[in-house]
Protein backbone atom coordinates (compact mmCIF):
# COMPACT_ATOMS: atom_id res chain seq x y z
CA UNK A 1 0.00 0.00 0.00
CA UNK A 2 1.83 3.37 -0.99
CA UNK A 3 1.01 6.13 1.09
CA UNK A 4 3.28 9.81 1.51
CA UNK A 5 2.57 11.74 4.31
CA UNK A 6 3.69 15.31 4.62
CA UNK A 7 4.85 16.99 8.25
CA UNK A 8 6.05 20.43 8.90
CA UNK A 9 5.03 23.91 10.23
CA UNK A 10 1.68 25.09 9.93
CA UNK A 11 2.50 28.42 10.53
CA UNK A 12 5.72 30.57 9.49
CA UNK A 13 6.67 34.24 9.59
CA UNK A 14 7.32 36.14 6.99
CA UNK A 15 11.07 36.05 5.33
CA UNK A 16 11.24 32.11 7.36
CA UNK A 17 12.48 29.05 6.00
CA UNK A 18 9.84 26.63 5.48
CA UNK A 19 11.07 23.14 5.74
CA UNK A 20 8.87 20.10 4.42
CA UNK A 21 9.17 16.35 5.35
CA UNK A 22 7.31 13.91 2.73
CA UNK A 23 7.09 10.15 4.45
CA UNK A 24 7.01 7.20 2.07
CA UNK A 25 5.89 4.00 2.53
CA UNK A 26 4.80 1.19 0.10
CA UNK A 27 7.79 1.94 -2.71
CA UNK A 28 11.42 2.70 -2.87
CA UNK A 29 13.25 6.34 -3.63
CA UNK A 30 15.96 4.01 -4.89
CA UNK A 31 13.25 2.83 -7.84
CA UNK A 32 14.31 4.62 -10.82
CA UNK A 33 11.11 4.69 -12.65
CA UNK A 34 9.14 6.67 -9.64
CA UNK A 35 10.58 10.11 -8.27
CA UNK A 36 8.22 12.47 -5.73
CA UNK A 37 7.01 16.12 -6.18
CA UNK A 38 6.11 18.97 -4.24
CA UNK A 39 2.79 20.74 -5.34
CA UNK A 40 0.94 23.55 -3.80
CA UNK A 41 -2.29 25.23 -4.30
CA UNK A 42 -2.97 28.51 -2.67
CA UNK A 43 -6.60 28.72 -1.25
CA UNK A 44 -9.31 28.26 -4.08
CA UNK A 45 -6.35 28.43 -6.44
CA UNK A 46 -5.03 26.21 -9.21
CA UNK A 47 -2.05 23.86 -8.00
CA UNK A 48 1.13 24.80 -9.23
CA UNK A 49 4.46 22.43 -9.39
CA UNK A 50 7.61 22.92 -7.27
CA UNK A 51 10.22 20.62 -7.81
CA UNK A 52 10.72 16.97 -8.30
CA UNK A 53 13.58 14.34 -7.37
CA UNK A 54 14.82 10.84 -8.88
CA UNK A 55 16.41 7.99 -7.87
CA UNK A 56 19.84 9.16 -9.48
CA UNK A 57 19.02 12.33 -7.35
CA UNK A 58 18.25 14.13 -10.36
CA UNK A 59 15.90 17.53 -9.71
CA UNK A 60 13.93 19.92 -10.88
CA UNK A 61 12.62 23.05 -9.96
CA UNK A 62 9.77 25.53 -10.74
CA UNK A 63 11.33 28.19 -13.58
CA UNK A 64 9.71 31.05 -11.16
CA UNK A 65 10.66 29.91 -7.59
CA UNK A 66 13.95 28.18 -8.40
CA UNK A 67 16.09 30.42 -5.91
CA UNK A 68 14.21 29.90 -3.44
CA UNK A 69 13.93 25.99 -3.49
CA UNK A 70 16.13 22.92 -2.42
CA UNK A 71 14.77 19.35 -2.78
CA UNK A 72 16.50 16.46 -1.65
CA UNK A 73 16.24 13.10 -0.34
CA UNK A 74 16.99 10.54 2.49
CA UNK A 75 16.70 7.09 1.00
CA UNK A 76 17.08 5.02 3.94
CA UNK A 77 14.66 7.03 6.06
CA UNK A 78 11.70 7.15 2.88
CA UNK A 79 12.16 10.81 3.02
CA UNK A 80 11.86 14.14 0.56
CA UNK A 81 12.49 16.99 1.91
CA UNK A 82 11.41 20.87 0.61
CA UNK A 83 12.78 23.71 1.51
CA UNK A 84 11.76 26.92 0.46
CA UNK A 85 13.39 30.40 1.53
CA UNK A 86 12.23 33.90 2.00
CA UNK A 87 8.40 32.87 2.57
CA UNK A 88 6.13 35.35 2.06
CA UNK A 89 2.01 35.54 2.95
CA UNK A 90 0.76 34.51 -0.99
CA UNK A 91 2.83 31.57 -0.37
CA UNK A 92 0.31 30.59 2.02
CA UNK A 93 -1.30 27.29 0.39
CA UNK A 94 -1.96 23.77 0.66
CA UNK A 95 1.74 21.66 0.16
CA UNK A 96 1.38 18.21 -1.14
CA UNK A 97 3.52 15.64 -2.13
CA UNK A 98 3.03 13.21 -4.66
CA UNK A 99 4.75 10.10 -6.61
CA UNK A 100 5.67 10.52 -9.79
CA UNK A 101 5.79 7.66 -12.34
CA UNK A 102 8.14 7.64 -14.68
CA UNK A 103 8.60 5.55 -17.28
CA UNK A 104 8.65 4.44 -21.32
CA UNK A 105 6.90 1.86 -22.67
CA UNK A 106 6.43 0.98 -26.41
CA UNK A 107 3.40 3.20 -26.59
CA UNK A 108 4.64 6.30 -25.39
CA UNK A 109 6.44 7.94 -22.48
CA UNK A 110 4.53 8.66 -19.29
CA UNK A 111 5.07 11.29 -16.27
CA UNK A 112 2.70 11.25 -13.86
CA UNK A 113 1.07 11.50 -10.47
CA UNK A 114 -0.06 8.47 -9.21
CA UNK A 115 -0.35 8.84 -5.91
CA UNK A 116 -0.59 12.40 -3.10
CA UNK A 117 -0.24 12.98 0.73
CA UNK A 118 -3.32 14.29 2.36
CA UNK A 119 -1.77 18.03 2.06
CA UNK A 120 -0.54 20.42 4.95
CA UNK A 121 -1.91 23.90 4.91
CA UNK A 122 1.37 26.53 5.66
CA UNK A 123 0.00 29.56 6.59
CA UNK A 124 2.52 32.49 6.48
CA UNK A 125 1.83 35.29 8.53
CA UNK A 126 3.50 37.44 11.28
CA UNK B 1 7.39 27.23 -19.82
CA UNK B 2 4.41 26.12 -21.26
CA UNK B 3 1.10 27.41 -20.38
CA UNK B 4 -2.05 24.80 -20.16
CA UNK B 5 -5.29 26.96 -21.07
CA UNK B 6 -8.29 25.25 -19.30
CA UNK B 7 -12.11 25.98 -20.56
CA UNK B 8 -14.54 26.56 -19.47
CA UNK B 9 -13.71 27.91 -15.80
CA UNK B 10 -17.13 26.37 -14.73
CA UNK B 11 -19.80 24.39 -15.51
CA UNK B 12 -23.17 23.22 -14.61
CA UNK B 13 -24.94 20.04 -15.84
CA UNK B 14 -27.14 17.51 -15.11
CA UNK B 15 -27.24 13.86 -14.09
CA UNK B 16 -26.56 12.01 -16.79
CA UNK B 17 -24.94 15.14 -19.44
CA UNK B 18 -22.21 14.37 -21.77
CA UNK B 19 -19.84 17.01 -19.85
CA UNK B 20 -16.41 18.17 -22.10
CA UNK B 21 -13.61 20.22 -20.79
CA UNK B 22 -10.99 21.27 -23.49
CA UNK B 23 -7.40 21.78 -22.57
CA UNK B 24 -5.16 23.76 -24.75
CA UNK B 25 -1.36 23.75 -24.53
CA UNK B 26 0.82 27.21 -25.89
CA UNK B 27 3.09 24.65 -27.62
CA UNK B 28 2.42 21.44 -28.91
CA UNK B 29 2.94 18.81 -26.33
CA UNK B 30 2.49 15.39 -28.19
CA UNK B 31 0.10 13.39 -25.74
CA UNK B 32 2.01 14.13 -22.71
CA UNK B 33 -0.78 14.98 -20.64
CA UNK B 34 -2.91 13.68 -17.43
CA UNK B 35 -5.98 14.27 -16.09
CA UNK B 36 -6.94 14.78 -12.20
CA UNK B 37 -10.16 15.22 -10.54
CA UNK B 38 -9.90 16.81 -7.07
CA UNK B 39 -13.05 17.18 -4.83
CA UNK B 40 -13.40 19.78 -2.24
CA UNK B 41 -10.76 19.43 0.62
CA UNK B 42 -8.84 16.37 -1.26
CA UNK B 43 -6.12 15.92 -2.91
CA UNK B 44 -5.99 15.12 -6.49
CA UNK B 45 -6.41 11.90 -8.09
CA UNK B 46 -4.87 10.75 -11.22
CA UNK B 47 -7.80 9.80 -14.11
CA UNK B 48 -6.55 9.84 -17.06
CA UNK B 49 -2.26 9.77 -17.99
CA UNK B 50 -1.05 9.75 -21.72
CA UNK B 51 -3.94 11.40 -23.21
CA UNK B 52 -6.33 8.71 -23.15
CA UNK B 53 -5.05 5.93 -20.97
CA UNK B 54 -7.54 5.01 -17.97
CA UNK B 55 -6.08 4.90 -14.23
CA UNK B 56 -6.44 1.23 -13.18
CA UNK B 57 -9.65 1.51 -10.89
CA UNK B 58 -11.16 4.59 -12.66
CA UNK B 59 -15.04 4.71 -14.05
CA UNK B 60 -15.39 4.39 -18.08
CA UNK B 61 -17.42 6.93 -18.12
CA UNK B 62 -14.30 9.16 -17.87
CA UNK B 63 -11.94 9.26 -21.20
CA UNK B 64 -9.54 11.96 -22.48
CA UNK B 65 -8.23 12.39 -26.24
CA UNK B 66 -5.96 14.91 -28.14
CA UNK B 67 -2.60 15.25 -29.20
CA UNK B 68 -0.86 18.49 -29.96
CA UNK B 69 -1.57 21.36 -28.67
CA UNK B 70 -5.62 20.52 -28.16
CA UNK B 71 -6.93 17.97 -25.63
CA UNK B 72 -10.50 16.95 -24.07
CA UNK B 73 -11.97 15.19 -21.15
CA UNK B 74 -15.25 13.49 -21.57
CA UNK B 75 -17.39 12.20 -18.69
CA UNK B 76 -20.03 10.40 -20.33
CA UNK B 77 -22.64 10.60 -18.37
CA UNK B 78 -22.45 12.72 -15.21
CA UNK B 79 -22.96 11.11 -11.50
CA UNK B 80 -23.47 13.11 -8.68
CA UNK B 81 -19.97 11.95 -6.94
CA UNK B 82 -18.63 13.37 -9.98
CA UNK B 83 -18.84 16.90 -8.37
CA UNK B 84 -15.06 18.33 -8.53
CA UNK B 85 -12.67 20.08 -10.11
CA UNK B 86 -10.69 19.03 -12.74
CA UNK B 87 -7.21 19.60 -14.27
CA UNK B 88 -5.27 18.57 -16.65
CA UNK B 89 -1.08 18.83 -16.34
CA UNK B 90 1.50 18.67 -19.33
CA UNK B 91 5.05 16.71 -19.47
CA UNK B 92 6.37 17.48 -22.63
CA UNK B 93 8.68 19.96 -21.03
CA UNK B 94 9.90 20.82 -17.47
CA UNK B 95 8.32 22.63 -15.75
CA UNK B 96 5.34 20.12 -15.56
CA UNK B 97 2.55 22.97 -16.07
CA UNK B 98 -1.12 22.40 -14.64
CA UNK B 99 -4.66 23.68 -16.41
CA UNK B 100 -6.80 26.70 -13.98
CA UNK B 101 -9.18 24.00 -13.38
CA UNK B 102 -12.28 23.65 -14.46
CA UNK B 103 -15.71 22.98 -11.76
CA UNK B 104 -17.98 20.69 -12.55
CA UNK B 105 -21.55 21.06 -10.61
CA UNK B 106 -24.87 19.74 -10.44
CA UNK B 107 -27.54 21.99 -12.52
Amino acid sequence: QVTLKESGPVLVKPTETLTLTCTVSGFSLSNVKMGVSWIRQPPGKALEWLAHIFANDGKSYNTSLKSRLTISKDTSKSQVVLTMTKMDPVDTATYYCARIKNYFDPSGYYYYFDYWGQGTLVTVSS
Amino acid sequence: DIQMTQSPSSLSASVGDRVTITCQASQGITNYLNWYQQKPGKAPKLLIYGASNLETGVPSRFSGSGSGTDFTFTISGLQPEDIATYYCQQYDNLPPTFGGGTKVEIK
